[in-house]
């Protein structure tokens, strides 16, 4: 099916440790979403991209990092997590309107 | 600050009968305005939208307005269905590509 697949589904993490999200999508979309939700606060952009090769920061993108080297592929990363950063992560991209992924779940203790 | 503000976290409503979700935004930029719907362990899904040149826009059971000089946009679903149980998140956007979102509101529909 085409759409926006989000890895992995479900995380848990320790205070310092790292990974990264994997956000495909097999659409050719040019621009592409990366956003947390949390109780109360709604989606948040963290950041974003509109090309291969092109990130820029959104509304709350400390502690994040991002790569888009592949069209298809937009990469989330924490480079040391927080419990801060325990939320559920939603990627999506936009072609006619947004596709999201079906969202990383990750707890950070 | 929250640019887009959904001030009722949930709203519980009896099938058959009207459901209401409120958005109210801040920005005067916004100039299109969309309503997502979210099942749980699923991502956001489009439900309708609206563009700031009309008032209103109609898709089947949603019914989508907008108040320009209150800033004030609602979603009217009728007849609600249990099917509609669900979080809806009301987005804007300035004409820009990205989308602010409200903190949503979990909508109960009661058989």
């Amino acid at each position: 099916n085409a759409g926006v697949t989000q890895t992995p589904k479900f995380r848990v993490l320790k205070t310092g440790q790292s990974m990264t999200l994997l956000c495909a999508q097999d659409m050719n979309h040019e621009y592409m979403y990366w956003y947390r939700q949390d109780p109360g606060m709604g989606l948040r952009l963290i950041h974003y991209s509109v090309g291969e090769g092109t990130t820029a920061k959104g509304e709350v993108p400390d502690g994040y990092n991002v790569s888009r080297l592949k069209k298809q592929n937009f990469l989330l990363g924490l480079e040391s997590a927080a419990p801060s950063q325990t939320s559920v992560y939603f990627c999506a991209s936009q072609g006619l309107g947004y596709t999201f992924g079906s969202g990383t779940r990750l707890t950070v203790v | 600050d929250q640019q887009v503000k959904q001030n009722s976290p949930s709203l519980s409503v009896q099938e058959g009968r009207i459901s209401i979700l409120n958005c109210d935004y801040t920005n005067s930029m916004f100039d299109y305005f969309l309503w997502y719907k979210k099942y749980p362990a699923e991502g956001p899904t489009f439900l309708i939208s609206i563009s700031s040149i009309k008032d209103k826009n109609e898709d089947g059971r949603f019914t989508v307005f907008l108040n320009k000089s209150a800033k004030h946009l609602s979603l009217h679903i009728v007849p609600s269905q249990p099917g509609d149980s669900a979080v809806y998140f009301c987005a804007a956007s300035d004409g820009g590509n990205k989308l602010v979102f409200g903190a949503g509101t979990i909508l109960r529909v009661k058989s």
